[in-house]
């Protein structure tokens, strides 16, 4: 079975500053990966996918993310913090195609300080 | 395009009643995939339908069912509701087959006293 680790509850940067939030996944076949972010009081969003082709991916909002096999991680990354950046930010897991649910990890709720 | 809509937006609920929840997929897509999302949690996979049956599920009790009509919109029935039922659940439709990318709904509030 997969699953998805978040490390860090909050992260709290500056605007203007480097994001960096972490996820190391687990499976035992190669996955599929995703980033989500979630406003308050909305569904989520997809920022960014990884289905096996370059490894760095990027995505929305000036967004990326970089697979890393041997590290087993999938850590997003924006150079610069905008105070819209400020919402949950979920890690998700996927094994074979679409018939498979997304595995999500707890969350990492990010923080811009003016 | 209207996205992934989901009704109702909020929902109250007692111990031991019965719920409906629904789900109208985006434009074009097939499939649709229920998520229980705790406070607090990132989401968890109910089930996924598709072709008006359930294809995959996650690890919820059988209280949780659900179904799928013709024009591929989607019903979440929970039944003999607890407490820890109390959650956001999202709706998420994609296309089948190969890797889709899954568009999640707004959601629905259920407070279980």
């Amino acid at each position: 079975a997969q699953s998805v680790t978040q490390l860090g509850s909050h992260v709290s940067v500056s605007e203007g500053a480097l994001v960096l939030l972490r996820c190391n996944y687990s499976s035992s076949v190669p996955p599929y990966l995703f980033w989500y972010v979630q406003y308050p009081n909305q569904g989520l969003q997809l920022l960014l996918k990884y289905t096996s082709a370059a490894t760095l991916v990027k995505g929305i909002n000036g967004f990326e993310a970089e697979f890393k096999k041997s590290e087993t991680s999938f850590h997003l990354t924006k150079p610069s913090a905008h105070m819209s950046d400020a919402a949950e930010y979920f890690c998700a897991v996927r094994v074979g195609g679409g018939a498979d649910g997304l595995t999500f990890g707890k969350g990492t709720h990010l923080i811009i300080q003016p | 395009d209207a996205g992934v809509t989901q009704s109702p937006t909020h929902l109250i609920k007692t111990r031991g009643q019965q719920v409906t929840l629904r789900c109208s997929p985006k434009s074009g897509h097939d499939t649709v995939s229920w998520y229980q999302q705790a406070l607090g949690q990132g989401p968890q996979f109910i089930f996924q339908y598709y072709e008006e049956e359930e294809r995959q599920r996650g690890n919820f009790p059988d209280r949780f069912s659900g179904h799928q009509f013709p024009n591929y919109s989607s019903e979440l029935n929970v039944n003999a509701l607890l407490l820890g039922d109390s959650a956001l659940y999202l709706c998420a439709s994609s296309l089948a087959g190969g890797f889709n990318e899954q568009f999640f709904g707004p959601g629905t509030r259920l407070t279980v006293l």
